[in-house]
């Protein structure tokens, strides 16, 4: 079965330091892999995406994220977090080629940042 | 900077009833989808439509839901008889272009629905 596993309901880091969000999937084939992020009462927000090449990625808010086939991870990350980081993140996976916004979820880490 | 919109922000209703939620996606998307989080836990995955017509769809969307496009712009999910587990946060989204297919979905800020 496809699955996104997160293994970490939150992670705290102290405004400043590097932040990590740990994401593994298990799809066949090559999978497009996705960060979302979601603040309190709002939808969904792209920050970025694997599709192929480079496995380091960059996205927006100056997140970047790892692709590793042979751990098959995509671990968000960020060399210095801020408090306004603080919020729910989702690492989505697509199996298809096409219709990439047909996507497996996983369960969601919260980060909170801390002053 | 374009963006999916959903209406009503948050809609009450009472079991039984119908409901229709409303989006209007990125004009150019030919993708459109429907999402699903129940309050604490993942966003799941209820159905994309492509091309007019439904293109898959999971367990969850069963004979109770459908969807719509009915004039170019908007796309609807309703809910024939609404249950109290209906009660959730529904987002619209939608993603790819005629020149790339490949795009990241793009979501709504969501629907709260609460079935009482």
């Amino acid at each position: 079965a496809q699955s996104v596993a997160q293994p970490e309901d939150q992670v705290n880091v102290a405004e400043g330091n590097p932040l990590t969000v740990k994401c593994t999937y298990s799809v066949s084939g090559n999978p497009y892999l996705f960060w979302y992020v979601q603040y309190p009462n709002r939808g969904l927000q792209f920050l970025l995406k694997y599709i192929t090449g480079d496995n380091l990625v960059k996205g927006s808010y100056g997140f970047e994220a790892e692709f590793n086939k042979s751990q098959t991870s995509f671990h968000l990350k960020k060399p210095s977090a801020l408090v306004s980081d603080s919020a729910l993140y989702f690492c989505a996976v697509s199996p298809y080629s096409s219709n990439t916004g047909k996507l497996i979820f996983g369960q969601g880490t919260t980060l909170q940042v801390k002053p | 900077e374009p963006e999916v919109t959903q209406t009503p922000s948050h809609q009450v209703t009472q079991m039984g009833q119908e409901v229709i939620l409303r989006c209007v996606p990125i004009s150019n998307h030919l993708y459109f989808y429907w999402y699903r989080q129940i309050l604490g836990q993942k966003v799941e995955f209820l159905v994309s439509f492509y091309n007019n017509e439904i293109s898959e769809k999971s367990e969850i969307f069963d004979d109770q839901f459908s969807v719509e496009r009915p004039d170019g712009s908007n796309f609807t999910l309703k809910i024939r008889s609404t249950k109290l587990e209906d009660s959730a946060m529904y987002f619209c989204a939608s993603s790819g272009t005629g020149s790339n297919m490949n795009t990241e979905a793009f979501f709504g800020q969501g629907t709260r629905l609460t079935v009482v």
